[in-house]
């Protein structure tokens, strides 16, 4: 079965800029969750979104945000790009509300310059 | 509040060596626990967890680690090391009522020499 696909796999933006990134979880998926990871500040959790309600958020200024869609996929925003936003963007997916059982997609490498 | 430490950044082992990989945890409830392998440029792969059944759990390619709730630790052990095992390791904390949120640890780099 299909994993867990981000896109895009690589991004480069400017200082001040937005963009979208985008997860489509496993079929039959319904918890999406979110992760930024960087070499200083390693994997941390950034939102999860269950059927379409966002359950939990991590400790990230408002300029990032997310929403899912009724079909599960979830897109995560971020504007006023800072350079501190370089990062790998990690995808989660699991098929119940607790599995505990989470499948992460390859992510979105973002560069900002 | 949960947290997770990770002894040791970089480890590096003999191909056919033991790999033992450190992980402890801080959790005010009972915790569920997950080691994940990450390969360059590639995500995140699960390679065990644990959520509260056996405290000896076996996970893909080998490796399985053990419970112990005395020393707070779960650390991830494999008898043989292979070349295909260089990677990042990640231990992860989650709880029940945490909305699916993984608390990760800082990593742990393993180099297998031949």
């Amino acid at each position: 079965k299909a994993g867990v696909t981000q896109t895009p796999r690589y991004l480069i933006k400017t200082r001040g800029q937005q963009v979208t990134l985008s997860c489509s979880p496993i079929s039959g998926h319904r918890s999406v969750s979110w992760y930024q990871q960087t070499p200083g500040q390693g994997l941390q959790f950034l939102f999860e979104y269950f059927s379409e309600t966002q359950r939990n958020k991590g400790n990230f200024p408002g300029r990032f945000s997310g929403r899912q869609f009724s079909n599960s996929r979830s897109e995560m925003n971020v504007s006023t790009l800072e350079l501190g936003d370089s990062a790998l963007y990690l995808c989660a997916s699991s098929r119940v509300e607790y599995d505990y059982g989470y499948t992460f997609g390859s992510g979105t490498r973002l560069t900002v310059v | 509040a949960q947290s997770v430490t990770q002894l040791g950044s970089h480890v590096s082992v003999s191909e056919g060596a033991l790999v033992l990989l450190r992980c402890n945890y801080s959790s005010s409830v009972p915790p569920y626990l997950f080691w994940y392998v990450q390969y360059p440029n590639q995500g995140l792969q699960l390679l065990l967890k644990y959520t509260s059944a056996a405290t000896l759990v076996k996970g893909i390619n080998g490796f399985e680690a053990e419970f112990k709730k005395s020393e707070t630790s779960f650390h991830l052990t494999k008898p043989s090391a292979h070349m295909s095992d260089a990677a990042e390791y990640f231990c992860a904390v989650s709880f029940s009522g945490g909305y699916n949120k993984l608390i990760f640890g800082a990593g742990t780099r393993l180099a297998v020499h031949p």
